[in-house]
């Protein structure tokens, strides 16, 4: 089955700190990601969307200059907290979908972001 | 705007019963419905897929039904099994279509 990646699934960090996150897609072609972030006992919410080569579309409310996507191949794409506050610390997850309409996404296992 | 909500966010039955949770939208048609199952610490895994026009998709012991007149979908669990005790979302495609977003989940908790 589809298999996604994320890495690194646990950070702790200074306050301060920019934290890069990567997701791969490990055997189909990623045309869009997705970014999620999710608080304790809360629902997924969406964050960004991206699509290969192309600038990330961000959600209301979600700084892009806070947190920068790269979507640069099919098969890659990441998100850098920059100057990364304890606000920030959550559980980030990414989200893969290959080609067609009502394909289901694929999720990574997560990346626990602790700020200190 | 969408809402999705499932209606509650705990559910306990007992090994050997059928888990029935439910999910209900506001302010949106879908084309179709997924089912995700999560477990602490770890990114959703898919279940199920149900378009408009099926009443009704099953897979093993999960039953998952559509209603686009009451904006409800059913999820089944039938002979549950401690292993089964995992939070499950629903999710639709946002309003632009490019993304799934989700309920709050259901805890499902199955006692032996």
């Amino acid at each position: 089955g589809a298999v996604v990646s994320q890495h690194p699934s646990w950070v702790i960090c200074k306050s301060g700190t920019s934290v890069k996150i990567e997701c791969r897609s490990l055997d189909f072609q990623a045309t869009t990601m997705f970014w999620y972030r999710q608080f304790p006992k809360q629902s997924l919410m969406l964050m960004a969307t991206s699509n290969e080569g192309s600038k990330a579309t961000y959600e209301q409310g979600v700084e892009k200059d806070k947190f920068l996507i790269n979507h640069a191949s099919l098969t890659l794409s990441t998100l850098t907290v920059t100057s990364a506050h304890p606000e920030d610390s959550s559980f980030y997850i990414c989200s893969a979908k290959d080609r067609g309409g009502d394909q289901p996404q694929h999720f990574g296992d997560g990346t626990r972001l602790s700020i200190l | 705007s969408q809402k999705i909500e499932q209606n509650s966010e705990a559910l306990n039955i007992q090994e050997g019963k059928t888990a029935t949770l439910t999910c209900n939208y506001t302010n949106y048609s879908p084309a179709y419905l997924q089912w995700y199952r999560q477990d602490p610490g770890r990114g959703p895994v898919f279940l199920l897929l149900i378009r408009e026009n099926e009443k009704e998709k099953r897979k093993e012991r999960l039953k998952v039904t559509f209603d686009t007149t009451l904006k409800q979908s059913l999820f089944h669990i039938t002979a549950s099994q401690p292993a089964d005790s995992a939070t499950y979302l629903c999710a639709l495609r946002n309003q632009a279509g490019t993304a799934l977003i989700f309920g709050k989940g259901t805890t499902l908790s199955v006692s032996s």
